[in-house]
């Protein structure tokens, strides 16, 4: 069974500060995303990884991914109050749209 | 254009009623997708398409039925409303291929009393 576990599920950091979050799938696969949900909003795309070393960034968030050790990263740096949303990765192994989502980590930065 | 639309935003059912969860995209997606969102858990998929006439179930597809008939369409069917399927439903969709990113609709709130 495809499992993908995030970790943590939440997180409360200050302005300024850096952190990980990191997402852990178990069957193989060669592409991962990540997505963004604002509270009583719908999902956004951030990243779409596509290949083993494959590294993306957008401000303050980077995005690598390693299939080898099935795990994919989401680095803040400097964190900013409107970082704040809950942050989810997903798998589609297959590639025939059967993907698959990990719990989310509500990331709360506070001033 | 509109996007990924989906109706209605909020819908309250008795336990037994049946209803259609509506989506529609105007982006020429071949592939399309049924979510349920539940505090906690994530978003899992329910039903999916890979294109008109062609559906798939997902991790939790008991409970609803699907069909595509167009591009454009893709309505969600609950069968008979049970208080477990009270959820935020998200619809979205993307371009075949795997390497392109999913557009998610704004959702729809579901209260199953």
């Amino acid at each position: 069974e495809l499992k993908v576990e995030q970790n943590p599920l939440f997180l409360s950091m200050q302005e300024g500060k850096n952190y990980t979050i990191y997402c852990n799938y178990s069957t193989t696969s060669d592409r991962l995303y990540w997505y963004r949900q604002d509270p009583g909003k719908s999902l956004e795309s951030l990243f779409v990884l596509l290949s083993n070393g494959a590294v993306k960034q957008e401000g303050r968030l980077m995005a690598s991914l390693d299939t080898k050790a099935r795990l994919s990263t989401l680095h803040i740096t400097a964190a900013v109050h409107d970082l704040s949303a809950t942050y989810f990765c997903a798998v589609d192994p297959y590639n025939n749209n059967d993907m698959r989502f990990g719990a989310g980590t509500r990331l709360t930065v506070k001033p | 254009n509109a996007g990924v639309t989906q109706t209605p935003k909020f819908q309250v059912l008795k336990t037994g009623q049946s209803m259609t969860l509506q989506c529609a995209q105007d982006m020429n997606h071949e592939y399309m997708s049924w979510y349920r969102q539940d505090p906690g858990m994530g978003l899992r998929l329910i039903h999916y398409s890979v294109g008109a006439g062609i559906t798939d179930q997902g991790e939790v597809p008991n409970g609803y039925n699907v069909s595509r008939s167009t591009t454009e369409d893709f309505p969600l069917r609950l069968l008979s409303a049970a208080p477990s399927q009270t959820s935020v439903y998200f619809c979205a969709t993307r371009l075949a291929g795997g390497y392109n990113e999913q557009f998610f609709g704004p959702g729809t709130r579901l209260t199953v009393l």
